[in-house]
């Protein structure tokens, strides 16, 4: 089956600690993107990526990173000097050959301990 | 960061109302998005738009690129309780690939 996948679907962060989420299409998608959302409220964009080995920051970056060195797999790091990433964390991707529609994948639950 | 204003943030219907919700920036976009998101789920896509004045249906829903290309709407006709769930729209940024996302309409639909 096509599409993205998210792993694992529940995180848990112990302080001080860096944990990676896993995003991996097989869409052939070029573009992909990390949003974050809080309880109740929108998604905000984290990185997103146009091409491999590129990447740009998007509104809440900091306390994150990610790499793009294939084309199908952007996986983001929430490092320690995240304060707050107690958050769902959803995966995208899109390419104009479809129109410019951008597809989800099902999230990862991330908490503290 | 910049989210899109969403309208309104939450309704109660009953079962076999028509809903309407609106979406509108500051800027302007050349692609709306529309989704729906359950709980503890990723959105899935319910309608892509991409001209001005564009107006597109899929089953019940009805989406309109707003001919400002800074505003888009959502209706459904004759809601049934599986509508329940957020509601967002998304905006692709003219000249790059950032999708900035609505702050979400909460519907929840009484039978």
């Amino acid at each position: 089956d096509g599409g993205i996948t998210q792993s694992p679907k529940y995180l848990f962060r112990k302080e001080g600690q860096n944990v990676t989420l896993s995003c991996e299409q097989n869409l052939n998608h070029d573009a992909m993107y990390w949003y974050r959302q809080d309880p109740g409220q929108g998604l905000r964009l984290i990185y997103y990526s146009q091409i491999v080995n590129d990447f740009q920051k998007g509104d809440i970056a900091e306390g994150y990173s990610v790499s793009r060195e294939k084309k199908e797999s952007f996986p983001l790091t929430v490092t320690s000097a995240q304060k707050n990433p107690t958050a769902f964390y959803l995966c995208a991707s899109t390419s104009g050959v479809d129109g410019e529609k951008l597809f989800f994948g099902s999230g990862t639950q991330l908490s503290v301990l | 960061g910049q989210q899109l204003n969403q309208s309104p943030q939450s309704m109660f219907i009953q079962e076999g109302e028509d809903v309407s919700m609106n979406c509108t920036s500051s800027s302007i976009f050349n692609t709306w998005l529309w989704y729906k998101q359950d709980p503890g789920e990723g959105p899935v896509l319910l309608i892509a738009l991409y001209k001005a004045g564009e107006l597109t249906s899929n089953g019940r829903l009805t989406a309109q690129f707003g001919i400002t290309r800074k505003d888009s709407f959502l209706n459904i006709s004759a809601s049934i309780p599986s509508d329940v769930g957020i509601y967002f729209c998304a905006g692709r940024d003219s000249g790059t690939y950032k999708y900035i996302f609505g702050t979400g309409t909460r519907l929840k639909v009484l039978a």
